[in-house]
């Protein structure tokens, strides 16, 4: 069946240090890939998405590239900051079916 | 614009109870899914309701059931409550186009359920 997988967490940074949080699916035909975040007490934010392959979702300096040959689709960012301390989820989604499929989610902390 | 906004935000039940969480969908949005989000997991699909009817359902028992209004709100009921039903309770609402849903999902901020 279709399925996501993301690395464990907590990821432990320091600030202005190079985030990858991995990713990857299994999944039949060619679903749309998502990067949702959580902050603490909250919803899910959708951060970037990606709807074919090779595409390349980015928002707020994250980037994710969306690789069928390897099935990923990797979260990086340059530079991390205290505020980007969340649980991102990577997920995955037909536009027949309707419903996101999701990882396990991964816990970032940034120290300052 | 108001964004998804679901009521309440916190609930405390007793095991066999019944209890009934409620969603108000991003204006313009026409579909609402459900989703159960266990401590320390990823959000789990339940049930999404387009045009008033259950659409599409995941592996969830018939004790959870929902209703969607003509307005497009949408509400979810467990029935026989469980401990194992403790759990953050997300509602995401989305488009629909062409008979595909769209495939971007908006959530709310989710009711938190608690199960003694």
């Amino acid at each position: 069946g279709n399925s996501v997988t993301q690395m464990e967490g907590p990821v432990t940074l320091s600030e202005e240090a190079f985030l990858t949080i991995n990713c990857t699916y299994t999944a039949t035909g060619y679903p749309s890939l998502f990067w949702y975040v959580q902050y603490p007490g909250e919803g899910l934010q959708l951060l970037l998405k990606a709807t074919k392959a090779d595409d390349k979702g980015s928002n707020k300096g994250f980037e994710a590239t969306y690789r069928k040959e390897t099935t990923s689709f990797h979260l990086e960012k340059g530079s991390v900051q205290v505020s980007d301390s969340a649980v991102y989820f990577c997920a995955l989604f037909y536009n027949q079916g309707g419903k996101l499929i999701f990882g396990q989610g991964t816990e970032l902390s940034v120290k300052p | 614009d108001a964004g998804v906004t679901q009521s309440p935000t916190h609930l405390i039940k007793t095991r066999g109870q019944q209890v009934t969480l409620r969603c108000s969908p991003k204006s313009g949005h026409d579909t609402v899914s459900w989703y159960q989000q266990a401590l320390g997991q990823g959000p789990q699909f339940i049930f999404q309701y387009y045009e008033e009817e259950e659409r599409q359902r995941g592996n969830f028992p018939d004790r959870f059931s929902g209703h969607q209004f003509p307005n497009y709100s949408s509400e979810l009921n467990v029935n026989a409550l469980l401990l194992g039903d403790s759990a953050l309770y997300l509602c995401a609402s989305s488009e629909e186009t062409g008979g595909l849903a769209k495939n971007i999902q908006y959530f709310g901020a989710g009711t938190r359920l608690s199960v003694l």
